[in-house]
Parts: structure tokens; C-alpha cells; sequence
């Protein structure tokens, strides 16, 4: 069964750093390109980061150079290393795969359940 | 940056009743359009890529059309558990990927 699995949300206080995973099972993760994407409380989509399968990576102006997107071939998981943490960046946090379909068309296929990160004192 | 407008905020609308989405992009993404369905405490699913190529499993009752800047989604007679919100979002120019803001469709 094709699956993504996310963790490591929680609590943090403002500046803090939180590293969140997303273990992959029924495809690679390096074969596909993987994206985060976020869900403040109450609100719409917000894309936040992408890997490529050759490895590169792309930002949101509103998390670059906080963010870190990642991924381990061999846990076959995703990963988004979360410093400088800000009362904004409070969402629920989901892992995509950003499936092609051809003729540079693409859909977000598959999706973890989401896991809570609230940044707060 | 694209920015994506749906249209309208809430739809309340009876079982059975056919119903429209609009999404406009601020310039042309061609046929490199998705629309995603959530329900509340639930992640989004892929309901159509391409602009009108339905996503594994998804019912006809869902259809979408549209290229350029407009797009529509239709569901052509409500179900009880089609009562969600509906985000489209554009996959031409990238990154970033941008998303609607969301319509949510409740029971009227």
C-alpha cells in the first residue's frame, strides 16, 4: 500500500527548531518529487518546500533559509529540519508526493495524515 | 508568483443538486491545474490533475474543465460525503506552487 507517515510535530517555543519525518512506504521517495505543505488553524494550503528526485530544493520566500527539506534513501523517509521557529509557522504539516502524470502535468497523489507543530510560550 | 482565486468563498447547496467551482489564475498556467478535496480533520485528496483527468478512484460525478486562467469544477448531483472544501492549485510555474484560498461547500 502506497502510504506516507508524518511525525515529530509538538509544542516548540518561538526560535526553537523542530525536525519533522515522513516515512514512506509502497514507492521511493527519491524516484518522485516530495513536497511539504502546511494548514495554519482555520486556514487554506500553503505550499513549503519541494525536493527533487536529482536532489534539488525550493523554498516559500516565508521559510527560506529556516527550512531544510531532506531526504534518507535508505529509511526511504522525508524530512523538514524547522529552525527559528515563529508563532506564523503553527500548522498542521503534511508530506506529499508530487506525482507526474506527463506533458508537465503534476498532482499531489499521495499525502501523509498531517502532524501538528504549534509554536508557542 | 501565481495567485489563485476561487470563487465563491461558500456554496450551501441541497443533496443531489448540481454544483460549480470557479478558480482563476492571475496569468495562464495552461492545463496545469489540480483540485483537492479535504474534509474537516482530514488531508487533501486529488480529485483532478491536468485540468480535467480524474484522479485514481475518484467518481465521474466529478468533473473539471477550463484551460489558461479559468477553470471549473462540477459536481454534477451532490453526495452527503462530497460536503467539504475544494482547493485548486496550479502546477505550471513553480516553484512556489500556489494554492486557492478554498471553497467550502456546506449543506444548505
Amino acid at each position: 500500500e502506497v502510504q506516507l507517515v508524518e511525525s515529530g510535530g509538538g509544542l516548540i517555543q518561538p526560535g526553537g527548531s523542530l525536525r519533522l519525518s515522513c516515512a514512506a512506504s509502497g514507492f521511493t521517495v527519491t524516484s518522485n518529487y516530495m513536497s511539504w505543505v502546511r494548514q495554519a488553524p482555520g486556514k487554506g494550503l500553503e505550499w513549503v518546500s519541494i525536493i527533487y528526485r536529482d536532489g534539488n530544493t525550493f523554498y516559500a520566500d516565508s521559510v527560506k533559509g529556516r527550512f531544510t527539506i531532506s531526504r534518507d534513501n535508505s529509511k526511504n523517509s522525508l524530512y523538514l529540519q524547522m529552525d527559528s521557529l515563529r508563532a506564523e509557522d503553527t500548522a498542521v504539516y503534511y508530506c506529499a508526493r508530487d506525482e507526474y502524470y506527463g506533458s508537465g502535468i503534476y498532482g499531489m497523489d499521495v499525502w501523509g495524515q498531517g502532524t501538528t507543530v504549534t509554536v508557542s510560550s | 508568483e501565481i495567485v489563485m482565486t476561487q470563487s465563491p468563498a461558500t456554496l450551501s447547496v441541497s443533496p443531489g443538486e448540481r454544483v460549480t467551482l470557479s478558480c482563476r489564475a492571475s496569468q495562464s498556467v495552461s492545463s496545469n491545474l489540480a483540485w483537492y478535496q479535504q474534509k474537516p480533520g482530514q488531508a487533501p485528496r486529488l480529485l483532478i490533475y491536468g485540468a480535467s483527468t480524474r484522479a485514481t478512484g475518484i467518481p465521474p460525478r466529478f468533473s473539471g474543465s477550463g484551460f489558461g486562467t479559468e477553470f471549473t469544477l462540477t459536481i454534477s448531483s451532490l453526495q452527503s460525503e462530497d460536503f467539504a472544501v475544494y482547493y485548486c492549485q496550479q502546477c505550471n510555474n513553480w516553484p512556489p506552487w500556489t494554492f486557492g484560498q478554498g471553497t467550502k461547500v456546506d449543506i444548505k
